[in-house]
């Protein structure tokens, strides 16, 4: 068990562009979200997904965000057409059901140039 | 609307000193209420946390303080050391799985 995984750890992309993250659970782990985290301020949330299924999907997240976790495993995260706005650390957690905490992936900051 | 705020925004403490961070909340809905500690480049990890039931929890040189009617809860980290120079969260539980954080308290502890 080596933690939350997330790839890349860092992305630099051109406006308009179209980016995928990667985050890969701690197995044992049913539950997984994805956070974003801009310069000086606390994680948002973004989604939360229980096994494959995602339960929970924030207003922050536009049409152009989508998250998947097939077969309850590693999540992606993929921003289409990418705005300066969308530059932040994106996190990823996840915990057992019926726990409290979260244990936070080092993130994946993206930035849009 | 920010729900969980947080107080100071930085904070420089000299070796073996006392940090003293603080953090309000509006909705008494909130049932949990974890601290993080963040370095750069790494993501929150998760340091003490405190159900509203209990007034103080100890862990380490760490103490949360809870004051449920006040809708209040501070951190407490006794004898800094400059190993926790790092940026610390609040947060509190919504629901079953989301947490609403905290702006963050740089804190530098001087050597």
């Amino acid at each position: 068990d080596t933690g939350v995984s997330q790839d890349p750890r860092h992305k630099i992309t051109k406006r308009g562009q179209n980016v995928t993250f990667r985050c890969d659970p701690i197995s044992e782990h049913n539950r997984l979200y994805w956070y974003r985290q801009t310069l000086g301020q606390g994680p948002e949330f973004l989604t939360y997904f229980q096994n494959e299924a995602q339960l929970e999907k924030s207003r922050l997240l536009s049409d152009r965000f989508s998250a998947e976790r097939p077969k309850g495993s590693f999540s992606t995260l993929e921003i289409q057409r990418t705005e300066q706005g969308d530059s932040a650390m994106y996190l990823c957690a996840s915990s057992p059901s019926g726990t409290y905490g979260y244990t936070f992936g080092s993130g994946t900051r993206l930035t849009v140039v | 609307q920010q729900q969980v705020k947080q107080s100071p925004q930085s904070l420089i403490v000299q070796k073996g000193g006392i940090s003293i961070i603080n953090c309000a909340y509006e909705n008494t809905a909130f049932d949990y209420f974890p601290w993080y500690q963040q370095f750069p480049g790494k993501g929150p990890a998760l340091l003490i946390a405190i159900r509203p039931d209990v007034s103080e929890k100890k862990e380490g040189r760490f103490t949360i303080s809870f004051n449920k009617s006040a809708k209040q809860f501070s951190l407490h980290i006794m004898d800094s050391q400059p190993g926790d120079s790092a940026t610390y969260f609040c947060a509190a539980r919504e629901g079953t799985y989301k947490y609403i954080f905290g702006t963050g308290t740089r804190l530098k502890v001087l050597a």
